[in-house]
């Protein structure tokens, strides 16, 4: 397996233009999460999904910012308008079973300027 | 609820000296645990996991670690460092299913391990 795959790898845009992150997971996977990094606040888990289903999106910063999974391949971040503070690395892990270890993407690094 | 504590957020290493980077947790149940690795401008790898099983776990590219039920402790070793093991450590724990705690993954704050020469 390819593992967990995230794109586009780096984004740059403009304050208030919409930016959607994309992610597919590793293929037979039931749970996955997203998850942004900054230097100020470290990991935070914004969201994740058990078979396609949102399980808890308590750590979503706004109503900006939604998140989701049409399949079981494939799932979308998307944040509208953007901001220059979400600016971040944009993280999607996926794992097999509930308590088990999570495999993350190589990120996506998002620019708002 | 679970957390976890790294208590270093900086350690420095000779190379081909020991590493230790420490980790407490705090759980109400025996919590699952792991020790992820990222290097600079990579997503995260996982070095290794516990989950009840033996309680000295060994991971890739020769690094362990010890679960101590007693001193609530999972710190993560390897005996000799390899300046190809400069990167960001982070501590995670993962809810029992008992505590109702879903499937959040807790990660601590991060270790930065810096290798010299």
């Amino acid at each position: 397996d390819a593992g967990v795959i995230q794109s586009p790898r780096h984004e740059v845009t403009e304050m208030g233009q919409e930016v959607t992150l994309r992610c597919k997971p590793i293929s037979g996977h039931d749970y996955l999460f997203w998850y942004r990094q900054t230097m100020m606040r470290g990991l935070e888990l914004l969201i994740y999904f058990n078979n396609n289903v949102p399980i808890d999106d308590s750590g979503m910063p706004e109503d900006r910012f939604s998140a989701k999974m049409p399949n079981a391949s494939f799932s979308t971040l998307k944040i509208q308008p953007s901001e220059p503070r979400d600016s971040a690395v944009y993280f999607c892990a996926s794992s097999l079973r509930m308590n088990t270890e999570a495999f993350f993407g190589q990120g996506t690094r998002l620019t708002v300027v | 609820a679970q957390s976890v504590t790294q208590l270093d957020s900086h350690v420095s290493v000779s190379e081909g000296t020991p590493v230790l980077l420490r980790c407490n947790y705090s759980s109400s149940y025996s919590p699952s645990l792991f020790w992820y690795v990222q290097h600079p401008n990579k997503g995260l790898q996982l070095l290794l996991k516990y989950t009840s099983a033996a309680t000295l776990v060994k991971g890739i590219n020769g690094f362990e670690a010890e679960f101590k039920k007693s001193e609530t402790s999972f710190h993560l070793t390897k005996p000799s460092a390899h300046m190809s093991d400069a990167a960001e450590y982070f501590c995670v724990v993962s809810p029992h299913i008992l505590t109702g705690g879903g499937n959040k993954l807790t990660f601590g704050t991060g270790t930065q391990l810096k290798v010299e020469l």
